[in-house]
């Protein structure tokens, strides 16, 4: 079983409207989780990154949100743009730095006109 | 701002060939990862590099060695490749290694074995 299952699988929106992804993760202990933008064939960019005390973090119009007891994070993005089209990973850190990033599958996000 | 630089950017080589692959840190980061990342797959950890030495091994074949020189670039190099090989490979790179450092991913190099 996945340690990191992200939902959707895939979505589509027009362009303008909001949309919220999904990440429930099992790993335990966990240091912090992080949501990338990774669009095709490129390296993963960093949206968020959240510690186990934090609740919530915004960059631009990405809004992550962390709930450590269910084990549950979001990323809202708000007000959708074309070049939001892209896929959407979860990524959960164990103790341990970098070599312990457990990647969720990624939700890929179209936005059409 | 600068980003992570690896290069190439793609690469075909042929079964039992070498391959090797190259990555630019950020300036003055002195961590470098390594990732592959297999057509429809998330992407594994490889090795990383801390200060010049070895910080971290995971997946990494013994077919594959890397370093990371004294300007903090790193060379993944790849040897007896294999179609299996043929993937995409992430570098990234952070300041330091604490936990919740952020690292930052390059663009990655395509690898095709054919």
């Amino acid at each position: 079983k996945n340690q990191v299952e992200q939902s959707p699988q895939s979505l589509i929106i027009l362009e303008g409207k909001n949309c919220t992804l999904q990440c429930n993760y099992t790993v335990s202990p966990f240091s912090n989780l992080r949501w990338y933008k990774q669009d095709t064939g490129r390296g993963p960019v960093s949206l968020t990154i959240m510690t186990f005390s934090e609740n919530t973090k915004s960059n631009g119009r990405y809004t992550a949100t962390l709930d450590a007891d269910t084990k549950q994070s979001s990323l809202h993005i708000t007000a959708s743009q074309l070049s939001d089209s892209a896929s959407y990973i979860c990524v959960v850190s164990a103790p341990g730095g970098y070599n312990k990033l457990i990647f969720g599958a990624g939700t890929r996000l179209a936005v059409h006109p | 701002a600068a980003g992570v630089i690896q290069s190439p950017r793609h690469l075909i080589k042929e079964k039992r060939e070498t391959a090797t692959l190259k990555c630019y840190p950020i300036p003055r980061h002195d961590t470098v990862y390594w990732y592959q990342q297999g057509p429809g797959q998330d992407p594994q950890f490889l090795i990383s590099f801390y200060e010049k030495m070895q910080s971290d091994k995971g997946s990494i074949p013994d077919r594959f060695s890397a370093q990371q020189f004294s300007d903090y670039h790193s060379e993944l190099n790849m040897s007896s490749l294999e179609l299996g090989d043929s993937a995409l490979y992430f570098c990234a790179s952070s300041l330091g290694q604490a936990p919740n450092t952020e690292a930052f991913f390059g663009q990655g190099t395509r690898l095709t074995v054919v």
